[in-house]
């Protein structure tokens, strides 16, 4: 069965305290590997996709890596307004498989 | 341009009651999609839809119908609403080029059913 799992279920850091979520996936072929920012009330908001082992992408403190069994996102130095709940999803573009997120805390 | 625009943002119906999640894009996608989100099991696909007049399920269609009769709209109908559909929905829109591939969310639909 096709399974995305996220680490930890939440983290709590000190402004500029750089730290890593993780996504590990057990599923039959990788088609993308997608990260999502959601704060509350809101949909999820797209961050990057990863296709192939040793693909990195970034987007301003964020960077997202990708191996054959896992992903990283990699937070530099975060700020308050990173808080928010990260999402990792696998699959097609119109049928993704979601982990359960990591709330992230950031304190100024 | 709007988005994916969802309504209504909130909704409280009785057990067996029938309503319709309305989602609307003006980005010309194709492929659009619905997802229940509950806490503790992440986002759940229920249907989705790869154009005009083509639907299929995802992972929990049960107690759930949708339809795709023009580009911009997927509306997704409860027909006989039950407890365990109390949830918030979201519906995407997405596309396809290259290596990009990004699915756009919209606000959702914060469903409860008593």
């Amino acid at each position: 069965e096709d399974q995305v799992t996220q680490s930890p279920e939440a983290l709590r850091l000190q402004e500029g305290e750089s730290s890593s979520l993780n996504c590990s996936y057990t599923v039959s072929g990788l088609r993308g590997l997608f990260w999502y920012r959601q704060d509350p009330g809101k949909g999820p908001e797209f961050l990057f996709t990863l296709y192939s082992a040793g693909e990195e992408k970034e987007k301003e403190r964020l960077k997202a890596t990708l191996t054959k069994k896992e992903s990283f996102l990699h937070i530099t130095a975060p700020k308050p307004e990173d808080s928010a709940t990260y999402l990792c999803a696998w699959g097609a573009t119109n049928k993704l498989i979601f982990g359960t997120g990591t709330l992230l805390a950031v304190q100024p | 341009n709007a988005g994916v625009t969802q309504t209504p943002k909130f909704q409280v119906l009785k057990t067996g009651q029938s309503m319709t999640l309305q989602c609307a894009q003006d980005m010309n996608h194709e492929y659009m999609s619905w997802y229940r989100q509950d806490p503790g099991m992440g986002l759940r696909l229920i249907h989705y839809s790869v154009g005009a007049g083509i639907t299929d399920q995802g992972e929990v269609p049960n107690g759930y119908n949708v339809s795709r009769s023009t580009t911009e709209d997927f509306p997704l109908r409860l027909l006989s609403a039950a407890p365990s559909q109390t949830s918030v929905y979201f519906c995407a829109s997405s596309y396809s080029s290259g290596d990009q591939n990004i699915q756009y969310f919209g606000a959702g639909t914060r469903l409860s059913v008593l």
